[in-house]
């Protein structure tokens, strides 16, 4: 059974620095993985979504990395602002499955 | 264009009542998933479905569970004599298709509160 583990489950960093954001999974036979952004009381944004075969994927001030045969992916997030502030969640999804499989998250307080 | 909507956005019922549970996808998109978010469990699977058809219901927790859609597009999950331990919010996604590598677009869920 696939489990994902998110590392720290709480970060509070002042606004300007650089961060990372971690995610591991147990199976690595995944088909993607995706970061997600969630709001206090919100749905879920999608963030990037790495295919399996990538190795990254980059928007903005966002890049994630893949690394399938360790069953590892990070978020990093460059030059921090009190708006990134929200619950970031990662999330896999198997071949052959349709179900995305959570990570309990990681709740991210940037610090003006 | 509209993404997926859920209504109603706030639930509070009493222990034993039935509730149902709304979700419009996106329009064109075949495929359409319920997730719950609970603050035990985080979040969770429950059915997806492609087209009208239910493939995989595994994730529904009992039998007072239960999910319907009509006409390939809007969703109703129905909760039968709830249970305080159904508070949740639950999230609706919605993808092209049923396939691991189209992405899933989800709404804004539905926090439900059982008295």
């Amino acid at each position: 059974k696939q489990e994902v583990t998110q590392i720290p489950a709480a970060l509070s960093v002042p606004e300007g620095e650089n961060l990372v954001l971690n995610c591991s999974f147990t199976d690595s036979a995944i088909y993607n993985l995706q970061w997600f952004r969630q709001d206090p009381g919100k749905g879920l944004t999608s963030l990037l979504l790495i295919q399996s075969s990538q190795r990254e994927q980059t928007s903005g001030r966002l890049n994630a990395s893949l690394d399938k045969s360790s069953g590892r992916s990070t978020l990093y997030i460059a030059a921090s602002q009190p708006g990134d502030s929200a619950t970031y969640l990662c999330a896999v999804i198997g071949p052959g499955a349709q179900k995305l499989v959570f990570g309990q998250g990681t709740r991210l307080t940037i610090n003006p | 264009g509209a993404g997926v909507s859920q209504s109603p956005s706030n639930k509070v019922t009493e222990k034993g009542k039935d509730v149902e549970l709304r979700c419009d996808p996106i329009s064109g998109h075949t495929a359409l998933y319920w997730y719950r978010q609970s603050l035990g469990q985080g979040l969770e699977f429950l059915i997806y479905f492609q087209g009208n058809s239910a493939p995989d219901k595994s994730g529904l927790p009992s039998d007072r569970f239960s999910a319907e859609r009509t006409g390939g597009s809007v969703s109703t999950l129905t909760i039968q004599r709830t249970q305080q331990e159904d508070s949740a919010v639950y999230l609706c996604a919605s993808s092209l298709v049923a396939m691991a590598h189209n992405e899933q677009f989800f709404g804004p869920g539905t926090r439900l509160t059982v008295l």
